[in-house]
């Protein structure tokens, strides 16, 4: 199947700081990728739809100012954490789906640890 | 997009076939049934997908009754590295930009 990476694995950063998380369609071109965001024990939820050339969507009760997402290419999107704040700390994972197929693949996920 | 519901958790032992069985009464007519599988600290990992009867893989079977108000997915002969969570998802009508929701997930355990 289709590969998306993310990167960084994991993060360690200071309240008041900002993060980035990139996520990579490796072998194919994904115009929509998704991030998601999902705290221990629980199901992922999803927090916005990264559009390439556009303006991502929210769902929600996701703050766009405070998550900044960034779709510039068929191939990647970013998440901006910015001034984290230690109930942040997640995991986040994206994913992306080539055009046209109905599988979705995710990539290995973040880890946010925001102290 | 169709809601669904599956049990929370599961036991089996190695070496048996596993079934676990997922609820979308509200099934659209495009909707695809897709099933993955969750690790620890990882991202979800395609198992299978299907639209109707039934889907074969080399890891899984995908049962889907003419309703298409349930499906079942079936392990055959688990070891203990299937031990994880399982989510059974509805939805992605071919072409939509519509993201995923997941539901609780089944947490199956499996052991020796």
């Amino acid at each position: 199947g289709a590969v998306v990476s993310q990167h960084p694995s994991w993060v360690i950063c200071k309240s008041g700081t900002s993060v980035k998380i990139e996520c990579r369609s490796l072998d194919f071109q994904a115009t929509t990728m998704f991030w998601y965001r999902q705290f221990p024990k629980q199901s992922l939820m999803l927090m916005a739809t990264s559009n390439e050339g556009s303006k991502a969507t929210y769902e929600q009760g996701v703050e766009k100012d405070k998550f900044l997402i960034n779709h510039a290419s068929l191939t990647l999107s970013t998440l901006t954490v910015t001034s984290a704040h230690p109930e942040d700390s997640s995991f986040y994972i994206c994913s992306a789906r080539d055009f046209g197929g109905t599988e979705a693949f995710f990539g290995q996920g973040t880890r946010l640890t925001v102290v | 997009l169709a809601k669904t519901t599956q049990p929370i958790s599961m036991d089996s032992y190695e070496g048996q076939e596993v079934n676990i069985t997922c609820s979308h009464n509200n099934i659209a007519t495009n909707d695809y049934i897709t099933w993955y599988q969750q690790f620890p600290s990882q991202g979800p990992r395609f198992i299978i997908q299907g639209y109707k009867t039934k889907v074969t893989n080399e890891v899984a079977s995908l049962f889907i009754p003419a309703d298409r108000k349930s499906s079942t997915l079936s392990l055959p002969r688990v070891s203990l590295s299937d031990t994880a969570v399982y989510y059974c998802l509805v939805g992605y009508s071919g072409g939509g930009a519509d993201g995923l929701t997941f539901g609780k997930g089944t947490h199956l355990i499996i052991q020796p």
